[in-house]
């Protein structure tokens, strides 16, 4: 199947500073990526859908300027953590379709996963 | 609004017995359902998919689904656990209509296999 790269994997930071994760399709085109949190032992909430070349979508009760995503190529997008503070911390995880996929003709390939721990 | 609704959020079957992950959905127009696994500060991997075809799917790793409309369930299911097979599973669905192809997320089975 198609592969989704998430880098890092691990990173440990200092409350209020940035973090910046990228999510990267690495064999298919991917004009839309997805990226979720995932708490411990809880399910994975959808926070923004982001689009290429457009602003990303953000889910409800989600900060956009906390949470910056940006799409600038078809196979590349990044989750920005602004400011980061304790509570940000947690697993966060990017999916991506194939460029023009249809919905269930394709599935999502999803990243390893980051773990963003803030102290 | 669609969703999906996992009972059991652990389960415990000895090496060799029946696994049996129950999914229900929530939905007023055919959805498209998928069961994902999740190992250990790992991504996702897709185990199986149902898209409105057979109402039986097969997946990875000897593990199969049955969409019923009647119940309105799509429970995995596997003839015989691995140790390997604990790992945390997710119900998914995909509701068309939305038009946003996101996937929603049940809230997990953690599989525990007993030696």
């Amino acid at each position: 199947g198609a592969v989704v790269s998430q880098h890092p994997s691990r990173v440990i930071c200092k409350s209020g500073t940035s973090v910046k994760i990228e999510c990267r399709s690495l064999d298919f085109q991917a004009t839309t990526m997805f990226w979720y949190r995932q708490f411990p032992k809880q399910s994975l909430m959808l926070m923004a859908t982001s689009n290429e070349g457009s602003k990303a979508t953000y889910e409800q009760g989600v900060e956009k300027d906390k949470f910056l995503i940006n799409h600038a190529s078809l196979t590349l997008s990044t989750l920005t953590v602004t400011s980061a503070h304790p509570e940000d911390s947690s697993f966060y995880i990017c999916s991506a379709r194939d460029h023009g996929g249809r919905v269930g003709r394709t599935e999502a390939f999803f990243g390893q996963g980051t773990r963003l721990t803030v102290v | 609004a669609q969703s999906v609704t996992q009972l059991g959020s652990h389960v415990s079957v000895s090496e060799g017995a029946l696994v049996l992950l129950r999914c229900n959905y929530s939905s007023s127009v055919p959805p498209y359902l998928f069961w994902y696994v999740q190992y250990p500060n790992q991504g996702l991997q897709l185990l199986l998919k149902y898209t409105s075809a057979a109402t039986l799917v097969k997946g990875i790793n000897g593990f199969e689904a049955e969409f019923k409309k009647s119940e309105t369930s799509f429970h995995l299911t596997k003839p015989s656990a691995h140790m390997s097979d604990a790992a945390e599973y997710f119900c998914a669905v995909i509701i068309d209509q939305t038009g946003a192809n996101n996937l929603f997320f049940g809230t997990g089975t953690r599989l525990t296999v007993i030696p």
